[in-house]
């Protein structure tokens, strides 16, 4: 079984509309990630948690909200989908203790705004 | 915000060809620099960390070296098969561990 999961895996939906994207993972790390990626361009920060009561912005946090349900659970909110945030969105998980901060990806899911 | 460049942006090579490419980075603040393969379809998985200038690490056919000095990372595949047709992404941390700066990854199709 996968360690990080997300869900939906596509997702295609009309401009306006609101859209939540959620990971889990069972890895037990209190790190978690957001990304999102556009063809020619590396993985972008949306936003990142280090542990429950712990949010922060990343490099494009605007026009995304999130929410750390729990340890294991972190959700990505588009509260108003438009066009242009039409990408491949990947959730991620690290382990402070390890030192290196190497991240382990979900499957990915790929989301349309039309 | 700190640039993570990559070169080159694809490639395209014979099976059995040993290739390169490149990473670069500000030299400056160094912490690591991570290695990740990215096959489509699939999620990014970790090849190297490295936090030493002079290191230099293996895996299989695949290897990376490190220069913090001068700012750059160089990953090696030894005789190319069409399994490591993937995106190679390179990653540095900013402001501490606390995040990754990617850069925007070689893609690398090798033909049988």
């Amino acid at each position: 079984d996968a360690d990080v999961t997300q869900t939906p895996r596509n997702r295609i939906t009309k401009t306006g509309k609101r859209i939540m994207l959620e990971c889990s993972q069972t890895k037990g790390h209190d790190r978690m990630y957001w990304y999102r990626q556009d063809p020619g361009l590396g993985l972008q920060l949306i936003y990142y948690s280090f542990d429950v009561k712990d949010i922060n912005k990343g490099e494009i946090s605007d026009g995304y909200s999130v929410s750390r349900q729990a340890q294991a659970k972190f959700s990505l909110s588009l509260e108003s989908a438009i066009p242009n945030q039409t990408a491949l969105y990947f959730c991620a998980t690290s382990d402070p203790g390890q030192g290196s901060n190497e991240q382990f990806f979900g499957p990915g899911t790929r989301l349309t705004v039309l | 915000i700190l640039n993570v460049e990559q070169s080159p942006q694809s490639l395209h090579v014979q099976e059995g060809d040993s290739t390169n490419f490149t990473c670069s980075f500000p030299s400056s603040n160094f912490y690591a620099l991570h290695w990740y393969r990215w096959e489509t379809a699939k999620s990014p998985e970790a090849l190297f960390v490295m936090t030493l200038n002079g290191d230099e690490k293996k895996k299989g056919r695949i290897s990376a070296t490190l220069n913090t000095k001068e700012g750059y990372s160089y990953l090696y595949i030894k005789g190319s098969q069409p399994e490591d047709s993937a995106t190679y992404l390179c990653a540095s941390p900013s402001g501490g561990y606390n995040k990754l700066i990617f850069g925007a990854g070689t893609r690398l199709a090798v033909h049988p």
